[in-house]
């Protein structure tokens, strides 16, 4: 099955840093989604990107999707100790069901 | 308040035994899915359905079973014949193709 797969595993940075993480995948797809993970809980939708766009934005969350080169990255800026958490980015690999395939996911720490 | 509601949140199972999770929804969404996670991976998916009385493997089916005989449920059996169960096991549902997933909290599963 395909998957997204994201870069870097982990990263720890400072409260009021960027966060950037990066999501390539293999196959086309129809969108991507990104979601957030705190530790031992369900994970929560963030943003969903169809394929024929290239950057959204929701609050201090910036997505952006380059299809010729079959990645995304999520940027959060100005980060704040709540947003700890891991990552995942996930695609539909052009399946017509909205099947999800989810990457391992970077580990973002924020320290306060 | 709609949301997804699996339960236990935890459970423990012999070796030898099936044992079931269940999960529920309150947000008229038609389509449900079942993934496992392993410590510090990803996602893989079971199960999914897109309507009532009908259900297709995901990526790792084998040991395990579903049913969906209401839209509001989706219950996944272990069986004993999934040789490795000890992982944490997330249901989701979702409008449909082109919409985010709607988690539930998960169940921890592990052998004893």
């Amino acid at each position: 099955s395909q998957q997204g797969e994201e870069d870097p595993q982990a990263l720890s940075i400072q409260e009021g840093e960027n966060a950037t993480m990066n999501c390539s995948y293999k196959t086309s797809i129809n969108n991507l989604q990104w979601y957030r993970q705190n530790s031992g809980r369900g994970l929560v939708h963030l943003i969903l990107i169809r394929s024929n766009e290239r950057e959204k934005h929701s609050g201090r969350l910036r997505v952006t999707l380059d299809t010729s080169k079959k990645s995304s990255s999520l940027l959060i800026t100005a980060s704040r100790a709540a947003d700890t958490a891991s990552y995942f980015c996930a695609t539909d690999d052009f399946r017509p069901n909205n099947d999800m395939r989810f990457g391992a996911g970077t580990r973002l720490t924020v320290k306060p | 308040d709609g949301g997804i509601t699996q339960s236990p949140k935890y459970l423990f199972r012999k070796e030898g035994q099936n044992v079931t999770l269940s999960c529920e929804q309150n947000l008229n969404h038609d389509a449900m899915y079942w993934y496992r996670q392993d410590p510090g991976q990803g996602l893989r998916l079971i199960y999914y359905s897109q309507i009532v009385n009908d259900f297709q493997k995901g990526d790792i089916a084998e040991g395990y079973s579903v049913s969906r005989e209401k839209k509001e449920s989706f219950p996944l059996t272990v069986t004993s014949a999934q040789k490795n169960p000890t992982a944490f096991y997330l249901c989701a549902s979702s409008m449909g193709t082109g919409y985010g997933y709607t988690f539930g909290s998960g169940t921890r599963l592990t052998v004893v």
